[in-house]
């Protein structure tokens, strides 16, 4: 049974660069069907999509973040990372990593997500 | 963007009520890029249907859903206690993927 864990800081200071990494166990993910997504959830709000990684490496970002976010993925060592710089209290919220198998099906797997607070 | 619009914003039933939740998106989209996830307070948001009506991996047959165009629905027939929680639809067909802004089904 594939699952994800996310793991990072809690605590970032703002104008830092928040980093997070999304591990995957259970299983191969040896495969181009794979791709992955981060979400983050501020404090009393809704889901807001960041952005996407192929298993190729292919990248798509949220406009609204693009200028700050990277996001790559390491197959061998089964990781996903999330780069978020200059940081601010906006940024602060529950973040998780999704991942799909395949265009159609959904984000069938989730990590149980992890909580940044941004805060000097 | 597509923006996706659930109502109601909240939902107050009974165990054993049927719940009926609505997704509307500002554009037409394929069935196959519509999907809905639900997430209690403290977990992981977890999939329930994709392709707008086929249900995920060891989901009840109590949740269902149907609709096509711009206008989607998940209905749970019978709630069940563990059924109260946060729903949320997603188009991921389009760039950028989003979400609805959410329905709470609540105990009344």
């Amino acid at each position: 049974q594939l699952q994800l864990q996310e793991s990072g800081p809690g605590l970032v200071k703002p104008s830092e660069t928040l980093s997070l990494t999304c591990t995957v166990s259970g299983g191969s993910i040896s495969s181009p069907h794979f791709h992955w997504i981060w979400v983050r959830q501020p404090p009393g709000k809704g889901l807001e999509w960041i952005g996407t990684v192929y298993y190729s490496g292919t990248t798509y970002y949220n406009s609204s973040l693009e200028s700050r976010v990277t996001i790559s993925v390491d197959t061998s060592n089964k990781q996903v990372s999330l780069k978020l710089t200059s940081v601010t209290a906006a940024d602060s919220g529950l973040y998780y990593c999704a991942m799909a198998v395949g265009t159609t099906r959904g984000f069938g797997y989730w990590g149980p997500g992890t909580l940044v607070t941004v805060s000097s | 963007e597509i923006v996706l619009t659930q109502s109601p914003g909240t939902l107050s039933l009974s165990p054993g009520d049927r719940a009926t939740l609505s997704c509307t998106t500002s554009q037409s989209i394929s069935t196959s890029y519509l999907a809905w996830y639900q997430h209690r307070p403290g977990q992981a948001p977890r999939l329930l249907i994709y392709g707008a009506s086929s249900r995920a991996t060891g989901i009840p047959d109590r949740f269902s859903g149907s609709g096509s165009g711009t206008d989607f629905t998940l209905t749970i027939s019978r709630l069940e206690p563990e059924d109260f929680a946060m729903y949320y639809c997603q188009q991921f067909g389009s760039l950028p993927l989003t979400f609805g802004g959410g329905t709470k089904v609540e105990i009344k």
